[in-house]
C-alpha cells in the first residue's frame, strides 16, 4: 500500500527556534498533501493544504506567516513552524493524496514540544 | 459545509463482545466516507471507505460500516473484538470538490477489556 513516511518522529525545541518537519510519500506521487494539527486526546484540525508547485491554502485561523508549508515535488511537502512557542507543542500529522480514489495516506506524526 | 458527528467519546467493551461505533454526517451533496484508526502516538489508518456502489463495506481486521443515506449514517461494527482493538477511532467525510479534504468527527475511543 502506499507509505507515507515523516521526520523527525519527535522533536524538542527551545522557545523562539523554528522547527522543520518533513513529509515524503515514499512510493507514489502525491499531487495534494495535507498537515494536520492534534492535540492531546482530540480529534485531527486540517492546517493547510498543499498542492505541488503552487502556494498552500489555509484555514482559518491558522497563521500562514507562523507555519510556512512548501510542496516543491510530488513526494516532499515541509512544515517550518516558525518563532516556536509552548503552544505550538501538539501532535503534527501530515496525509498525501494520489488523487485517485479521493484517499489520502497518512504519516505517522511527528511530536513536537517547545519548552 | 460537511460535519460529522461521533455520538460516543468512549466506548468500554469486553473481549469477543460485538460493538457498534456511531457516525452520521451532514452534507447538501454527494460524500464519500472513512474510518481510521489511530494507536497511541501513532498516525492514522484507514479501516475502509465508501466511495461508491454496495452500501455494506469490508474493511481490514474484521471491521465493516453499512452507508445508510436517509438516515446519514455510517457506523461501524465489529462482531467480536479483541483487545488488540483499543484505539481510538475517527469518522470522516468528504465531498466532491474538495480538493479531497477530509472533515473529522471528534472520536471515539475504543477500550477492550479482559
Amino acid at each position: 500500500g502506499a507509505v507515507v513516511s515523516q521526520h523527525p518522529s519527535w522533536v524538542i525545541c527551545k522557545s523562539g527556534t523554528s522547527v522543520k518537519i518533513e513529509c515524503r510519500s515514499l512510493d507514489f506521487q502525491a499531487t495534494t498533501m495535507f498537515w494536520y494539527r492534534q492535540f492531546p486526546k482530540q480529534s485531527l484540525m486540517l492546517m493547510a493544504t498543499s498542492n505541488e508547485g503552487s502556494k498552500a491554502t489555509y484555514e482559518q485561523g491558522v497563521e500562514k506567516d507562523k507555519f510556512l508549508i512548501n510542496h516543491a515535488s510530488l513526494t516532499l511537502s515541509t512544515l517550518t513552524v516558525t518563532s516556536a512557542h509552548p503552544e505550538d507543542s501538539s501532535f503534527y500529522i501530515c496525509s498525501a493524496s494520489s488523487g485517485v480514489n479521493n484517499e489520502q495516506f497518512f504519516g505517522p506524526g511527528t511530536r513536537l514540544t517547545v519548552l | 459545509a460537511q460535519s460529522v458527528t461521533q455520538l460516543d467519546s468512549q466506548v468500554p467493551v469486553f473481549e469477543e463482545a460485538p460493538v457498534e461505533l456511531r457516525c452520521n454526517y451532514s452534507s447538501s451533496v454527494s460524500v464519500y466516507l472513512f474510518w481510521y484508526v489511530q494507536y497511541p502516538n501513532q498516525g492514522l489508518q484507514l479501516l475502509l471507505k465508501y466511495l461508491s456502489g454496495s452500501t455494506l463495506v469490508k474493511g481490514i481486521n474484521g471491521f465493516e460500516a453499512e452507508f445508510n443515506k436517509s438516515q446519514t449514517s455510517f457506523h461501524l461494527r465489529k462482531p467480536s473484538v479483541h483487545i488488540s482493538d483499543t484505539a481510538e477511532y475517527f469518522c470522516a467525510v468528504s465531498v466532491e470538490g474538495s480538493n479531497y479534504k477530509l472533515t473529522f468527527g471528534k472520536g471515539t475511543l475504543l477500550t477492550v477489556n479482559p
